[in-house]
């Protein structure tokens, strides 16, 4: 079965970056969109935006809060997506999940099938 | 943009009830919806997608219904593991949750 397991997570001064890791197994990673969705202490689940596979043009899409500021990668060969995080503020502060994403390529109908645990990424002086 | 309204935030029940939570979005772009369940500390687990279809492993008491702008989770008979937040998600967008408290 698929297996998400992210890493990287930790405590960065407002202002400062952190690159965060998702390490995939179990499924066809190079064939798969991911997902980042991320949650706050004790708040709801917020989308943060999207990388599609390689074969469909390998693009990403960002929410609104984190454009410009984050970025998404991949790296097939080792199976493994990243999320880079610049210039980061107190309120992105959250568990910080990967997911597979069913909204395109041989996945339709727009939902996150497999999760990986979360890791938590304070940003705090 | 989309917005999905959950409801409600919270509901106290007893195991062996049956219970609703619904996602109303805005505007109406598509005709599925996603549920999910999340325990405490934990990653958030699919349930339901594409509106009405259970995911393998998943039990038979969940079930999913809805088209348009309203859609809806039914637990026909709720078990002690049960007792969890749910979300509904449409593209990008997730409601607000519900709490699902044992009355």
């Amino acid at each position: 079965e698929a297996q998400l397991v992210e890493s990287g997570g930790g405590l960065v001064k407002p202002g400062g970056s952190l690159r965060l890791s998702c390490a995939a197994s179990g499924f066809t990673f190079s064939n798969a969109w991911m997902t980042w969705v991320r949650q706050a202490p004790g708040k709801g689940l917020e989308w943060v935006g999207r990388i599609k596979s390689n074969s469909d043009g390998g693009t990403s899409e960002y929410a609104a809060p984190v454009k410009g500021r984050f970025t998404f990668s991949r790296d097939d060969s080792n199976n493994t997506l990243y999320l880079q995080m610049n210039s980061l503020k107190t309120e992105d502060t959250a568990v910080y999940y990967c997911a597979t994403d069913c909204s395109g390529g041989s996945c339709y109908g727009g939902y996150f099938d497999f999760w990986g645990q979360g890791t938590l990424v304070t940003v705090s002086s | 943009d989309i917005q999905v309204t959950q409801s409600p935030p919270t509901l106290s029940a007893s195991v062996g009830d049956r219970v609703t939570i619904t996602c109303r979005a805005s505007p109406s772009i598509g005709n599925w919806m996603a549920w999910y369940q999340q325990k405490p500390g934990k990653a958030p687990n699919l349930l339901i997608y594409k509106t009405s279809s259970l995911k393998s492993g998943v039990p038979s008491r969940f079930s999913g219904s809805g088209s348009g702008t309203e859609f809806s989770l039914t637990i026909s008979s709720l078990q002690p593991d049960d007792f969890a937040t749910y979300y509904c998600q449409q593209y990008y967008t997730f409601g607000q949750g519900t709490k699902l408290e044992i009355k």
